[in-house]
């Protein structure tokens, strides 16, 4: 199973800010956030990463809470090429696999 | 630089056939990963390989199989194909290892191969 719980869609308004929340509640000290998404027959994307400190690239932002149980992934001007479905990964060591979830599919509303 | 390029774009294929896909990883990059996407299950982890040897497996049957080259290249093969097999396979290519890697061992994608058992 998924170590990482998500909404399995959401609505944003194009031109605000799309906030993708990501449940994470057993995950390890050392263990990373990862974000990717995957717009329509493309390759997921890498969006952004961190531990436990707030992450902002050109892309996003990545907000971890303090006890590291969830994040969000902050989109802030959300455009129409932003629709996808967006994955959050946490590296499960002990297992070591990577398991993706289902994901979120954000729709971009003109 | 180049990025992942994965072949063929699309195949058919009958049941109890086999299949090998190939995928070319970014240059310098010495770990190929394979994903498969179908609708209903969404990107599931099939196998890692890192400098020729397969670090790690998801949760796959043993007709899902693969191999990396010493030029970092990789193939996956699929036999006694089912109607279930039909998907998106997906590889990406990294410089370490997805499973060592850490912070700052992003993966990239290719395009995938789309796969369509009859």
């Amino acid at each position: 199973d998924a170590k990482t719980t998500q909404p399995p869609s959401m609505d944003c308004a194009e031109g605000r800010a799309a906030n993708l929340p990501c449940n994470h509640s057993t995950i390890s000290g050392n263990e990373y956030v990862y974000w990717y998404r995957q717009i329509h027959s493309q390759g997921p994307q890498y969006i952004i990463h961190g531990l436990k400190n707030n992450e902002t690239n050109e892309m996003a932002s990545l907000i971890i809470t303090e006890d590291r149980k969830s994040s969000t992934l902050i989109l802030p001007h959300a455009t129409l090429r932003d629709t996808a479905v967006y994955y959050c990964i946490v590296r499960v060591e002990e297992d070591d696999k990577i398991i993706f979830g289902k994901g979120t599919r954000l729709h971009i509303l003109p | 630089k180049a990025g992942v390029t994965q072949t063929p774009r699309y195949l058919i294929k009958t049941r109890g056939q086999q299949v090998t896909l190939s995928c070319s990883p970014i240059s310098g990059h010495r770990s190929v990963s394979w994903y498969q996407q179908t609708p209903g299950q969404g990107l599931q982890f099939l196998f890692e390989y890192f400098s020729e040897t397969q670090r790690n497996k998801g949760n796959f049957p043993g007709r899902f199989s693969g191999r990396q080259f010493s030029n970092s290249r990789s193939e996956m093969n699929v036999s006694t194909l089912e109607l279930g097999d039909s998907a998106l396979y997906l590889c990406a290519s990294s410089r370490l290892s997805i499973l060592s890697g850490g912070a700052t061992n992003e993966q990239f994608f290719g395009p995938g191969t789309r796969l369509t058992v009859l």
